[in-house]
């Protein structure tokens, strides 16, 4: 079965900085597309970040754009986002998912169960 | 600009069924969409991909109870005897050249 699991969240201060990974296992991570996604507390689903198999494209959503930076080690099967520049409105609980990109379909077929992000001073 | 329109809330009885409905944005009615279910304090679930033409396909695992359609710029999202545990937020998702976009969500109760 699928598995992703994320960590490396926690308490920032606003403009400071926060690593998150994403351990992956169970199937061939170098055959997929990883996509980050957030949910701030009590509101929806809003798409971060996604990468391509290889890491060579890379898609951002313009709220991050230029501050968050998304990664992959495709020998570690790890994802990674790195998040700089953090503000308030970047307090979320984010999810890895395992993105079916490059088949025809955009989408995430398994997610994680995420990893708190809290920026407050 | 690419947007999905999910009603806020839905509620339906145990037994019963529910359709949910996902509205395209003017000019993007021939887009695919996905839909994820949340089930309470969990991580998202994917249920299917649901096509212009309705033809969907599932994730794995999901119960035939849960189905989808399409008519023109709507997708929807039918669940058929309503279990206990099908109460949940529901998520539409399409995506465009290299961007993902999610629906507002819809919350669903089982009366």
């Amino acid at each position: 079965q699928v598995q992703l699991v994320e960590s490396g969240g926690g308490l920032v201060k606003p403009g400071g900085s926060l690593r998150l990974s994403c351990a992956a296992s169970e199937f061939t991570f170098s055959d997929y597309y990883m996509s980050w996604i957030r949910q701030a507390p009590g509101k929806g689903l809003e798409w971060v970040s996604t990468t391509t198999s290889s890491g060579s494209t890379i898609y951002y959503a313009d709220s991050v754009k230029g501050r968050f930076t998304i990664s992959r080690d495709n020998a570690k099967n790890s994802l990674y986002l790195q998040m700089n520049s953090l503000r308030g409105d970047d307090t979320a609980v984010y999810y890895c998912a395992r993105d079916l990109g490059g088949s025809g379909s955009y989408h995430p077929d398994y997610w994680g169960q995420g990893t708190l992000v809290t920026v407050s001073s | 600009q690419l947007v999905l329109t999910q009603s806020p809330s839905a509620s339906a009885s145990l037994g019963a069924s529910v359709k949910l409905t996902c509205t395209l944005s003017r000019g993007h009615s021939n887009y695919a969409i996905a839909w994820h279910q949340q089930q309470p304090e969990r991580g998202p679930r994917y249920l299917m991909r649901l096509n212009t033409d309705g033809s969907h396909s599932k994730g794995d695992g999901i119960p035939d109870r849960f189905s989808g359609s399409s008519s023109g710029a709507e997708r929807y999202l039918t669940i058929s005897s309503l279990q206990s545990e099908d109460e949940a937020d529901y998520y539409c998702q399409t995506w465009d050249t290299g961007i993902r976009v999610f629906g507002g969500g819809t919350k669903l109760t089982v009366l």
